[in-house]
């Protein structure tokens, strides 16, 4: 039984640039969290996607974008990347209306210049 | 939901008991507690959660004071692979903002 698969696992983008990443959820899961790890930090909520829409936003700006799909995979979007959103960016996956806990993906590194 | 506090970092050796503590003083009625870890280029690995009664399995075990305000995580036999950061956190059941502080850096040695 397939986890949380996440893509790609490493990536390097210039300032301005636009990127997308890209998240699969355990089988059986039917909701998508974004969370964005700096290094030395806790995870950072993002926000979560069910149903094909975001259902809960964290104090991230509107660069920050998502979107499910049918198969309950997502794929997360940031516009005009700055510095500062170099980190690791996990996925968690979860079954609606459990709150056990996210199953979490290995994440993607992120690398701005 | 309600912040917690846990120390910076923790030594275990191989073997014993690993006990990280988490105070969580304005922990709401509705708010469950819970562990997670994250060991290093991983995502984080849930480990346990609890309401108000001891819970135990396969991973941990957790206790949870009566007045609710702390909890401590307990490894029984710490491992070398059990070298991890350790997040507590309080949330609601169906709040789906599950937020992360610091954590515990443990490091267990041989």
């Amino acid at each position: 039984d397939a986890g949380v698969t996440q893509s790609p696992t490493h990536l390097i983008k210039t300032r301005g640039q636009q990127v997308t990443l890209r998240c699969s959820p355990k089988s059986g899961h039917d909701t998508v969290s974004w969370y964005q790890q700096a290094l030395g930090q806790g995870p950072q909520f993002i926000f979560q996607y069910y149903e094909e829409e975001e259902r809960q936003r964290g104090n991230f700006p509107d660069r920050f974008s998502g979107h499910q799909f049918p198969n309950y995979s997502s794929e997360l979007n940031v516009n005009a990347l700055l510095l500062g959103d170099s980190a690791l960016y996990l996925c968690a996956s979860s079954y609606d209306g459990q709150g056990d806990g996210y199953t979490f993906g290995s994440g993607t590194r992120l690398t701005v210049v | 939901d309600a912040k917690t506090t846990q120390p910076t970092s923790m030594d275990c050796a191989e073997g014993r008991a690993a006990n990280l503590p988490c105070n969580h003083s304005t922990i709401s009625g509705n708010e469950y507690v819970y562990w997670y870890r994250q060991i290093h280029s991983q995502g984080p690995q849930y480990i346990i959660h609890g309401l108000k009664n001891n819970e135990t399995n396969e991973m941990a075990s957790l206790i949870i004071t009566e007045d609710r305000k702390s909890s401590t995580l307990i490894l029984p036999h710490a491992t070398l692979r059990d070298t991890a950061v350790y997040y507590c956190i309080v949330r609601a059941y169906n709040n789906n903002d599950m937020r992360f502080g610091a954590g515990t850096r443990l490091t267990v040695k041989p």
